[in-house]
């Protein structure tokens, strides 16, 4: 059974840091892309970054480029998101997500971003 | 970049045929992918490439692609599809995923 579990949310202050961790369980990690989506609360799904099976290839939405950094460890089976210079519009439920099609999602971790 | 564009809300009494379209510019030249999400709950997919349903998705989920617009159709709806859903495609360079605005559906 796929399993993706993300943990290291929590309150920030603006201007702070939070590393995301996504531990998977289930399938072959290192031969899979993964995704980091977030979801602001009561609002929609924004794509926020991907990367490559090996690591290699990662690519940003516009709003958290060279803020936020995904990065991954094959040998643990586990995806980060590094997020620098939060900002309040960063809060949000932070969802990883498996493959090109987006095809298996964890529960989320919420991360908010307050004074 | 790219834009999909849902209603935020579509009603629907039980038992009857639900239609959630998705707009965007020749999104017929696009694969489109569906999700559900309930309250408190992960996206869930219902439909990807257009049309094809997951294992487990009932038959009740379908999903065509043409022109400038995609469309979700459940039929026969259940009190149990009352949820969001949620459109997505790859950008045209194919290295964003972009996401419609979601639409509530609401079983009356």
């Amino acid at each position: 059974e796929v399993q993706l579990v993300e943990s290291g949310g929590g309150l920030v202050q603006p201007g702070g840091s939070l590393r995301l961790s996504c531990a998977a369980s289930g399938f072959t990690f290192s031969s899979s892309w993964m995704h980091w989506v977030r979801q602001t609360p009561g609002k929609g799904l924004v794509w926020v970054s991907r990367i490559t099976a090996d690591g290699s290839g990662t690519i940003y939405a516009d709003s958290v480029k060279g803020r936020f950094t995904i990065s991954r460890d094959n040998a643990k089976n586990t995806v980060f998101l590094q997020m620098n210079r939060l900002r309040a519009e960063d809060t949000a439920v932070y969802f990883c997500v498996r493959g090109e099609s987006l095809d298996y999602w964890g529960q989320g971790s919420l991360v908010t971003v307050s004074s | 970049s790219y834009v999909l564009t849902q209603a935020p809300s579509v009603s629907v009494a039980p038992g009857r045929t639900a239609s959630i379209t998705c707009g965007g510019d020749k999104i017929g030249s696009k694969s489109v992918h569906w999700y559900q999400q309930k309250p408190g709950q992960a996206p869930v997919k219902v439909i990807y490439h257009d049309s094809d349903r997951p294992s487990g998705i009932p038959e009740r989920f379908s999903g065509s692609n043409s022109g400038d617009t995609a469309t979700l159709t459940i039929s026969g709806v259940e009190a149990g599809d009352e949820a969001d859903y949620y459109c997505q495609v790859r950008d045209s360079n194919g290295d964003h995923w972009v996401f419609g605005g979601g639409t509530k559906l609401t079983v009356l």
